[in-house]
């Protein structure tokens, strides 16, 4: 089955450092895949969709990337800030077309002042 | 910007009632989810609607489960029976097209069973 793995440990960073984040799926190749940012008691927001045939994308300080021969996905946020800190969550979509995403169990980022 | 909401934040509800959520989608999207997420576990997938009908349900949407678009705002997830194991944060989310677009989360109903 689809199979959807993050860093399981915090990551803990200093204001103004670049932030890594990784995303590693198995048995299966999403033509995309979505990462969302995720806050206490609160649901997960999106912040970026990068496909199957877009090596990188970028938004402002964020910058994800996608190889499809690793089976991986990178999360970067660069001059991080304290307002960053929150879970990260990468979720590419299911097989079956109708768009419902797998989540994995995301990334808690903490980046100390 | 336009956004989802759910109601109630947080429903306490006695083992064996039924129970039910509601969510308004954001108003020209298309395609509406239901997730659920249990204290400290992932994001979990439970069903995807598309024209009113079910276009994909997880295992953990079994027959206790059904969900309803009741007029053109509305999205509800009702759960016949509830039980212990039911207790968690549930997401609703829509999206202009299935594929390809990004999910708007609303911020959850947190349900509580005693």
């Amino acid at each position: 089955s689809q199979k959807i793995e993050q860093n399981s440990e915090a990551l803990n960073i200093q204001e103004g450092k670049t932030a890594t984040l990784t995303c590693n799926y198995t048995n299966y190749s999403p033509a995309y895949l979505q990462w969302y940012r995720q806050d206490p008691g609160r649901g997960p927001v999106f912040l970026l969709l990068i496909r199957e045939n877009e090596k990188e994308k970028r938004k402002e300080r964020l910058k994800v990337t996608f190889d499809t021969t690793l089976k991986q996905s990178l999360f970067h946020i660069t001059a991080s800030q304290p307002a960053d800190s929150a879970t990260y969550l990468c979720a590419p979509p299911g097989y079956n077309q109708g768009g419902k995403l797998i989540f994995g169990q995301g990334t808690e980022l903490s980046v100390k002042p | 910007e336009p956004e989802v909401t759910q109601t109630p934040s947080h429903q306490v509800t006695q083992m064996g009632q039924e129970v039910i959520l509601r969510c308004v989608p954001i108003s020209n999207h298309l395609y509406f989810y239901w997730y659920r997420q249990i204290l400290g576990q992932k994001v979990e997938f439970l069903v995807s609607f598309y024209n009113n009908e079910i276009s994909e349900k997880s295992e953990i949407f079994d027959d206790q489960f059904s969900v309803e678009r009741p007029d053109g705002s509305n999205f509800t997830l009702k759960i016949r029976s509830t039980k212990l194991e039911d207790s968690a944060m549930y997401f609703c989310a829509s999206s202009r097209s299935g594929e390809n677009q990004p999910q708007h989360f609303g911020d959850g109903t947190r349900l509580s069973i005693l």
